[in-house]
């Protein structure tokens, strides 16, 4: 069974650095062909792929927020980080990591980060 | 890769279709497959995966979702709509990166 779960702070101020943690079960990051996505979805509105990571390292990003985004992993405790510099108040969104596939999948539920002073 | 999406919103009644349409600003398809994918997100609830490479029925989604469409142009159908289809749904492509959603159609069921 496949389950991903995200956490992060929750709120934070306007120029400070976001960090995600993708916690997830049922596939490893060491096997051939896995990767795992982060998309995000402000309220009412509609999703925004950033980044994803794959069993080798590859790496991309959303070239609109490249510069800002940095994705990593730990295989051995089965985890997906996301750092975003300096957030700002349209960063505000609930914030998925997502299986890679044929398609997504497999989402977690989401965590809610609220960017305000 | 822009993907445009209509309606925006529609009703449609109990039992009858409801057609959303996604087109692609260029190609997602080759001669084998289309890299465009369909979800239904209900609110407070991440995406569920409905259909992929744009007439691929995932495991588990009932058969009356069905997808259709290649190159720049592609289609949800959803018959007949049960009450249980009132829902935002979304197209994506996985052609390049970045991937891409749609702007999203938000189906009622009259």
């Amino acid at each position: 069974q496949v389950i991903l779960k995200e956490s992060g702070p929750g709120i934070l101020q306007p120029s400070q650095t976001l960090s995600l943690t993708c916690s997830f079960s049922g596939f490893s990051l060491s096997t051939a062909g896995m990767g795992v996505s982060w998309i995000r979805q402000p309220s009412g509105k509609g999703l925004e792929w950033l980044a994803y990571i794959y069993w080798d390292d590859d790496k991309r990003y959303n070239p609109a927020l490249k510069s800002r985004l940095t994705i990593s992993k730990d295989t051995s405790s089965n985890q997906i980080f996301l750092k975003i510099t300096s957030v700002d108040t349209e960063d505000t969104a609930t914030y998925y990591c997502a299986r890679n596939g044929d398609g997504f999948a497999y989402w977690g539920q989401g965590t809610l980060v609220t960017v305000s002073a | 890769i822009v993907l445009t999406q209509s309606p925006a919103s529609l009703a449609v009644s109990l039992g009858q279709r409801a057609t959303i349409s996604c087109r692609a600003s260029q190609s997602v398809s080759t001669s084998s497959y289309s890299y465009m994918h369909w979800y239904q997100q209900k609110p407070g609830q991440p995406p569920k995966l409905l259909i992929k490479f744009a007439s691929n029925l995932e495991s588990g989604v009932p058969a009356r979702f069905s997808g259709s469409g290649s190159g720049t142009d592609f289609t949800l159908n959803v018959h007949p709509v049960e009450e249980e289809d009132t829902a935002t749904y979304y197209c994506q492509h996985s052609w390049e990166i970045p991937y891409t959603f749609g702007g999203g159609t938000k189906l009622e069921i009259k």
